[in-house]
């Protein structure tokens, strides 16, 4: 079956520190990965996306993303972090049967002052 | 050019009861999903419509069902409404169906408390 882990369900990081969101995923055939970030009383915001090329993919707001296949993962990181970063982060991947997303149940990454 | 727009943004109903929320997507944007969140399940597929026609459909029970007209413009219907329907409710456009390719855009969701 096709799904998506979060294996965090809190990630608590010091501001101007490195940050890392771990998602790892299991897909039939090639996948197609998102990051979303859902800020309090607000919908889901697209951050970045790997369809296909280079294994690094940057996104919005500064943060980046690392496909790895052999690891079937797909980490979401940050080289210095904001206190307004702080929001809950969603990993999915693309069905590859329906193309509709698998969501992870997502993280919560609270930024220390 | 205007987000996704999902009215209301609040709904407080009784058990029993039926609801009608609506997402008027992107512009342009002829692919409407909609997706239950809670606390402890996540996002949840609802279904998905595209020109009028529902493409797809999540595990949900026949209570829960949706349409889309002309304009793309999407509503999605609980009848015989139960506690555990209390969720905030996300409608996202994308120019494609399935998010071929292309990202999917959120509203703020519709938050139904039901009581």
């Amino acid at each position: 079956a096709q799904s998506v882990a979060q294996p965090e369900d809190q990630v608590n990081v010091a501001e101007g520190n490195p940050l890392t969101v771990k998602c790892t995923y299991s897909v039939s055939g090639n996948p197609y990965l998102f990051w979303y970030v859902q800020y309090p009383n607000r919908g889901l915001q697209f951050l970045l996306k790997y369809i296909t090329g280079d294994n690094l993919v940057k996104g919005s707001y500064g943060f980046e993303a690392e496909f790895n296949k052999s690891q079937t993962s797909f980490h979401l990181k940050k080289p210095s972090a904001l206190v307004s970063d702080s929001a809950l982060y969603f990993c999915a991947v693309r069905d590859s049967s329906n193309y509709q997303l698998i969501w992870g149940a997502g993280t919560k990454l609270i930024i220390k002052p | 050019k205007a987000g996704v727009t999902q009215t209301p943004r609040y709904l407080i109903k009784t058990r029993g009861q039926q609801v009608t929320l609506s997402c008027s997507p992107i512009s342009g944007h002829r692919s409407v999903s909609w997706y239950q969140q809670t606390p402890g399940q996540g996002l949840q597929f609802l279904f998905e419509y595209f020109s009028e026609t529902q493409r797809n459909k999540g595990n949900f029970p026949g209570r829960f069902s949706g349409r889309q007209f002309s304009n793309s413009r999407s509503e999605m219907n609980v009848s015989t409404l139960e506690l555990g329907d209390s969720a905030l409710y996300l409608c996202a456009s994308s120019l494609n169906p399935g998010t071929l390719g292309t990202e999917a855009f959120f509203g703020q969701g519709t938050r139904l408390t039901v009581v």
